[in-house]
């Protein structure tokens, strides 16, 4: 059962322009979500996060949406540049008793054309 | 300040051996999460530990058990190996009690059962 789903396993974008990445979750729960960026050799880095509580998270380049009632979310990245090559995975976590867990989804690689 | 280290970096082992991987936390973490990834596959959560005692498992066989130390480092520990354990295992620490916050993840242990 998967309860968060990215459903582009890729994603080609020329550098200067918007990347778009998708994710969509099943679990009502889930109440705080991530976006982590993977080069490979690395373990996953902390991009971005929102709260359950709101819609709309901002960092630099990096925005994040969150739509509760569709369960889905985005990261919109822009502009795009070559160094944003990477796989991005989406994150939702449910808090149970203390530290969280996090489920993640099955990763969307980006790349950044020149 | 460092950050999660995880060692070692590679290890080869037979089938129905058993492995030990480590993971010492980011400085003033307390809790220590485990996850696999399989390859094209997005990080699944194998158990989590906080004052040294397994506080959530995920869908994984009584093979993967582990440990946590005073100092707050971890141990996983998995028996019987088969040659589908083979995955990245991505060991990640975060603050118990705070709340809506990213959990830091080590660079992995790439380990290749054979």
């Amino acid at each position: 059962d998967q309860q968060v789903k990215q459903n582009s396993p890729s994603l080609s974008v020329q550098e200067g322009r918007i990347s778009i990445l998708n994710c969509d979750y099943t679990n009502s729960m889930f109440d705080y979500f991530l976006w982590y960026k993977k080069y490979p050799a690395e373990g996953p880095t902390f991009l971005i996060s929102i709260s359950s509580i709101k819609d709309k998270n901002e960092d630099g380049r990096f925005t994040v949406f969150l739509n509760k009632s569709a369960k889905h979310l985005s990261l919109h990245i822009v502009p795009s540049q070559p160094g944003d090559s990477a796989v991005y995975f989406c994150a939702a976590s449910a808090r149970v008793g203390g530290a969280q867990k996090l489920v993640f989804g099955q990763g969307t690689r980006l790349t950044i054309n020149p | 300040d460092a950050g999660v280290t995880q060692s070692p970096t590679h290890l080869i082992k037979t089938r129905g051996q058993q492995v030990t991987l480590r993971c010492s936390p980011k400085s003033g973490h307390d809790t220590v999460s485990w996850y696999q990834q399989a390859l094209g596959q997005g990080p699944q959560f194998i158990f989590q530990y906080y004052e040294e005692e397994e506080r959530q498992r995920g869908n994984f066989p009584d093979r993967f058990s582990g440990h946590q130390f005073p100092n707050y480092s971890s141990e996983l520990n998995v028996n019987a190996l088969l040659l589908g354990d083979s995955a990245l295992y991505l060991c990640a620490s975060s603050l118990v009690g705070v709340v809506d916050t990213e959990a830091f993840f080590g660079q992995g242990t790439r380990l290749t059962v054979v």
